[in-house]
């Protein structure tokens, strides 16, 4: 069974960071393009960042707007993806979700990042 | 960026009614398109990709169809569990984006 299982949320203020990982199991990870995607609180979703697999250089796409102050990178080892997010702005405020597959046919059940003084 | 503007923003319909959900992309896509079923507190499913294909276990009242670049789910026989949002993205070029949702309920 694919499990995906996001961790690392929370509430921050204006200006710090937050590292959000994801742990997978029941298929391949080595081989997977894992991505980020955030649901905000008017249920817009929005993807954020993809990472591909070692054969593919671990080629990494960002969404502009967050390019710069989000870092995606995965350990093949841990069969796990994280999110590092700097800077963290009020409207980055969401629910974070890791998915596997293009599109995304598994979803982790997503972590809460509030930002809030 | 493709943009993907997604219609109605909401619909009301009784059980065993067809409903059709649509979304035009401002570019073409190439049938990249996918659409994704969410429930209350729950992560999106994905219902259907490439414009057409049925994911595995999703019930064949589900379809999808496309005319250049506009797209459309169509439920059939609507079910009580079909209350839902319902959301379509485009998996054909970066940065992915995704429609505004269409929030379905039953009467």
């Amino acid at each position: 069974e694919v499990q995906l299982v996001e961790t690392g949320g929370g509430l921050v203020q204006p200006g710090n960071s937050l590292k959000l990982s994801c742990a997978t199991s029941g298929f391949t990870f080595s081989t997977a393009w894992m991505n980020w995607i955030r649901q905000t609180p008017g249920k817009r979703l929005e993807w954020l960042a993809q990472i591909e697999d070692k054969s593919n250089n671990y080629f990494i796409s960002y969404l502009e707007s967050v390019k710069g102050r989000f870092t995606i990178s995965r350990d093949d080892s841990k069969s796990s993806v994280y999110l590092q997010m700097n800077n963290l702005k009020e409207e980055d405020t969401a629910i974070y979700y890791c998915t596997w597959g293009s599109p995304f046919a598994y979803w982790g059940q997503g972590t809460l990042v509030t930002v809030s003084s | 960026d493709i943009q993907m503007t997604q219609s109605p923003a909401s619909l009301s319909a009784s059980l065993g009614e067809t409903v059709t959900i649509e979304c035009l992309a401002s570019e073409d896509i190439y049938s990249n398109l996918a659409w994704y079923q969410q429930k209350p507190g729950k992560s999106p499913q994905l219902l259907i990709y490439d414009a057409s294909s049925l994911q595995d276990g999703v019930p064949s009242r589900f379809s999808g169809s496309e005319s250049g670049t506009q797209y459309s789910l169509e439920i059939n026989s609507l079910q009580s569990e079909d209350a839902a949002t319902y959301f379509c993205q485009q998996h054909h070029d970066y940065p992915y984006t995704f429609g505004a949702g269409t929030k379905l309920e039953l009467k």
